[in-house]
């Protein structure tokens, strides 16, 4: 794998404080939506998802808002860790039209956490 | 093994040459998907397979590009002729079924000089 997003959108936090990681999807058709994390040289990994059917889910340390009227969702790290550091990317799809193979990407933002 | 493996993970090659990019699933994962990613961009589907069929094949940027899966395991990508543009990673996910979550390979850099 190779790093990416030499020239994505950069957050920089330090350790110890919450980031909010926003993203603006297009379709609003796509009523499931996803957050990936990609560290350098390695794939993507699934963080938490969720279904237009809610506007928040809880997971270990992540939350994630959606908001349908705006199309807007965000990821919310709590305690933001070094081991946080990486891109982390929306995917959008809908369930519905039988597309879910098909997820839809966002450009992805670069988390960077200082000590 | 555990996870979505690929082979190789660089890949140089000279505009025009062929080049073929392997990817081995979870082992019982029904589906199978190939992505592109460009240098500072997001993923860009490209092709998945349900068992060794293709349902759905529009994100193949052009006829240059091409996949298949055999025995509903490893599937190869092949790019012909390839261009300058083509470089990119290139990322193969699997799952168990289509609408399942996918878990995705560390990727093929391929750089066509």
């Amino acid at each position: 794998g190779e790093s990416v997003g030499l020239h994505l959108p950069t957050l920089s936090v330090q350790e110890g404080d919450n980031s909010i990681i926003n993203c603006a999807y297009s379709n609003s058709a796509s009523d499931y939506f996803i957050w990936y994390k990609q560290e350098s040289g390695k794939g993507p990994q699934f963080i938490i998802d969720i279904r237009s059917n809610m506007d928040k889910r809880q997971g270990q340390r992540v939350t994630v808002l959606l908001n349908k009227t705006v199309k807007h969702l965000s990821l919310q790290i709590a305690a933001t860790q070094p081991g946080d550091s990486a891109v982390y990317f929306c995917a959008e799809t809908s369930m519905n039209t039988g597309t879910a193979s098909k997820l839809t990407f966002g450009t992805g933002t670069r988390l960077q956490v200082t000590l | 093994g555990a996870g979505v493996s690929q082979s190789p993970s660089n890949k140089v090659t000279e505009k025009g040459k062929d080049v073929e990019l392997r990817c081995d699933p979870i082992s019982g994962h029904t589906a199978l998907y190939w992505y592109r990613q460009r240098l500072g961009q997001g993923l860009e589907f490209l092709i998945y397979f349900q068992g060794n069929s293709a349902p759905d094949k529009s994100g193949l940027p052009s006829d240059r590009f091409s996949a298949e899966r055999t025995g509903e395991s490893v599937s190869t990508l092949t790019i012909q002729r390839t261009q300058q543009e083509d470089s990119a990673v290139y990322l193969c996910a699997s799952s168990f079924t289509v609408n399942n979550e996918q878990f995705f390979g560390p990727g093929t850099r391929l750089t066509v000089l």
